[in-house]
């Protein structure tokens, strides 16, 4: 049962324009998403994340939008730049019912080729 | 400040092996999780330790197994290797892992192949 879904296992976009990366949940537990880009032989690193309390989140050219009703989170990258090029892991926690540890659910990704 | 480090990098066995892997945090981050990367799997959970004490465990069966020590520092040990155990295994660190807002911040991995 995968409860959080990237349903686009990769994307091409021209230099300049706008990327958009979507991902779906399906567990309403989870109150905190978070994106994390990641290059061939290298750990993910942390991009941007959104609180369920908020509806969007800007970080440079990186925004994140969260719409609860439909337990969908985007990421658009604008403009798109070749470096952009990696795979996005779309995640989300929920607290953990045991000792306060929590735990990250990933999706399983989209791969990200931006065309110069 | 120091990456999240995991080592080897690479690592090669054969089935019914096992193999231990090394993890040492972000100095001053005492909660490190595990997760394993396949090939359109996405990464999937592990185990999280915090002070020595597994808090938090995946659904993966009995032969996978970590600890904990007092720096900090974590080990995972797959016992009776299995082909299926080929895979991207991170390490992440945080500092106390028990906030919903907390970051992971991830070592570049050890790769395993299983012959």
């Amino acid at each position: 049962d995968q409860q959080v879904k990237q349903n686009s296992p990769s994307l091409s976009v021209q230099e300049g324009r706008i990327s958009i990366l979507n991902c779906d949940y399906t567990n309403s537990m989870f109150d905190y998403f978070l994106w994390y880009k990641k290059y061939p032989a290298e750990g993910p690193t942390f991009l941007i994340s959104i609180s369920s309390i908020k509806d969007k989140n800007e970080d440079g050219r990186f925004t994140v939008f969260l719409n609860k009703s439909a337990k969908h989170l985007s990421l658009h990258i604008v403009p798109s730049q070749p470096g952009d090029s990696a795979v996005y892991f779309c995640a989300a926690s929920a607290p953990y019912s045991g000792a306060g540890s929590y735990q990250l659910t990933f999706g399983k990704g989209t791969k990200l080729s931006v065309i110069p | 400040k120091a990456g999240v480090t995991q080592t080897p990098r690479y690592l090669i066995k054969t089935r019914g092996q096992q193999v231990t892997l090394s993890c040492s945090p972000i100095s001053g981050h005492r909660s490190v999780s595990w997760y394993q990367q396949t090939p359109g799997q996405g990464l999937q959970f592990l185990f999280e330790y915090f002070s020595e004490t597994q808090r938090n465990k995946g659904n993966f069966p009995g032969r996978f197994s970590g600890r904990q020590f007092s720096n900090s520092r974590s080990e995972m040990n797959v016992s009776t290797l299995e082909l299926g155990d080929s895979a991207l295994y991170l390490c992440a660190s945080s500092q106390a892992g028990s906030a919903t807002n907390e970051k992971l911040f991830f070592g570049s991995g050890t790769q395993l192949s299983v012959l």
